[in-house]
């Protein structure tokens, strides 16, 4: 089992709608969890990190995490074509560990 | 604040040829150092990381190596680069003693194409 996966294919919202990418991860002992946004041919950039239980926002970014279940998400709320991008989910123990991305297409 | 440099932006090499990276980070003492590599659709996978001077550890065994001649300073090599060394490679540095509670920053990449 991958240390933190990241299933879901492609994800495509209208503008405006909320994007919804989910994420799981194996390591019980992990404590930190980050997400990127990577646009295409560019270098992954941190939108987001999220520590404890529970919810934490930024603007229109909205992390959750979940240590019971092992599962941070991330909402993306009234969507931009700016968004469209690959988003990045990381997290672990002894060493930080990132799925594979999700691509999010934001149509106008 | 910090910022971290990496160069060349893109490069185009043939097979067998030396290979060179460097990244650079201001702005911050001794922090941890990493260098990641992005194969086209596929996920970020370690390659390297140095949590000081001269201190090196090795990921994935390849014909790619790493040092660390200054405390700011990354550089990763290779003497004779293959067709699957191709990908994007990535540095990458965060705050030292704060385990995986910092994150990474990226710096902006470089684009290895190997011909």
């Amino acid at each position: 089992q991958k240390e933190v996966e990241q299933n879901s294919g492609p994800l495509s919202v209208p503008e405006g709608a909320i994007a919804s990418l989910n994420c799981t991860y194996s390591d019980r002992g992990s404590q930190s969890f980050f997400w990127y946004r990577q646009y295409s041919g560019k270098s992954p950039e941190l939108i987001m990190s999220i520590y404890s239980n529970g919810d934490k926002e930024d603007g229109r970014f909205t992390a959750q995490l979940n240590k019971a279940s092992q599962y941070v998400s991330l909402l993306i709320r009234d969507s931009q074509p700016s968004d469209s991008a690959t988003y990045l989910c990381a997290g672990g123990n002894n060493r930080l560990a990132f799925g594979k991305g999700n691509q999010v297409v934001v149509i106008p | 604040s910090q910022t971290i440099h990496q160069w060349p932006a893109t490069l185009v090499q043939p097979v067998g040829s030396p290979l060179s990276l460097e990244c650079t980070v201001e702005g911050t003492s001794n922090p941890n150092l990493y260098w990641y590599r992005q194969a086209a659709g596929r996920g970020l996978q370690l390659l390297f990381y140095s949590v000081g001077i001269g201190q090196i550890s090795s990921e994935v065994p390849q014909n790619l190596s790493a040092s660390r001649p200054q405390d700011r300073q990354f550089i990763l090599s290779s003497k004779k680069l293959l067709l699957s060394d191709s990908g994007f490679y990535l540095c990458a540095w965060t705050q030292s003693g704060t385990g995986n509670n910092s994150p990474l920053h990226f710096g902006n990449g470089t684009r290895l194409t190997v011909t």
